[in-house]
């Protein structure tokens, strides 16, 4: 069975600092991880997954998640935070398909100027 | 090409009243799967379509529930009568294979009131 923490509701950086949203996961078999992001209004939208290929996996926007197998995190990092990053963010695990996806509570995040 | 589209937008109803929703998934992609995010807690899988077949459906959560994909195109997801405990966002998403991207639609919000 699969299941995924996100640490942190809420989330507030200023604008140009680092972003760093957490998620554990929890997994029988080696996952599929994910990071959807959720603009006002808008559905998710795939920031980046990881599916073995290389731990340290890059995304659309400027984030990137790496894999820790030790730690079973999946974390999202950005070096400098913008104000259209405001959103929130879902960390989802999977076996290998998406009918088994389970997905974390969410992380709004908050940019200030 | 159009993404993932969800009707309506949002949905305000009484208990007891019966509500459908509507997907209309990306052109060509075979899987269509439901998801529900109720109160601000975790997205959670409903049910997955392969074609006009219930692949899964064992996240529906009870019998007040009922998807349909006639002809394998748009999906109607039914809710009859309904409760307060209904209340939340419904994810539709639309893959072109099981174990490919899913591209979610912008979600309906559905409030029993």
């Amino acid at each position: 069975a699969q299941s995924v923490t996100q640490l942190g509701s809420h989330v507030s950086v200023s604008e140009g600092a680092l972003v760093l949203l957490r998620c554990n996961y929890s997994s029988s078999v080696p996952p599929y991880l994910f990071w959807y992001v959720q603009y006002p209004n808008q559905g998710l939208q795939l920031l980046l997954k990881y599916t073995s290929a290389a731990t340290l996996v890059k995304g659309i926007n400027g984030f990137e998640a790496e894999f820790k197998k030790s730690e079973t995190s999946f974390h999202l990092t950005k070096p400098s935070a913008h104000m259209s990053d405001a959103a929130e963010y879902f960390c989802a695990v999977a076996p290998y398909n998406n009918n088994d996806m389970r997905f974390g509570a969410g992380t709004r995040l908050t940019v200030k100027p | 090409e159009a993404g993932v589209t969800q009707f309506p937008s949002h949905s305000v109803i009484e208990k007891g009243q019966t509500v459908t929703l509507r997907c209309d998934p990306i052109s060509g992609h075979d899987n269509l799967y439901w998801y529900r995010r109720v109160m601000g807690k975790e997205i959670k899988f409903l049910l997955h379509f392969v074609k006009e077949s219930k692949q899964d459906e064992s996240g529906m959560p009870n019998n007040r529930f009922l998807a349909e994909r006639t002809g394998g195109t748009y999906s109607t997801l039914k809710v009859q009568p309904a409760e307060l405990e209904d209340s939340g966002v419904y994810f539709c998403a639309s893959s072109l294979q099981e174990n490919t991207e899913a591209f979610f639609g912008q979600g309906t919000r559905l409030t029993v009131v």
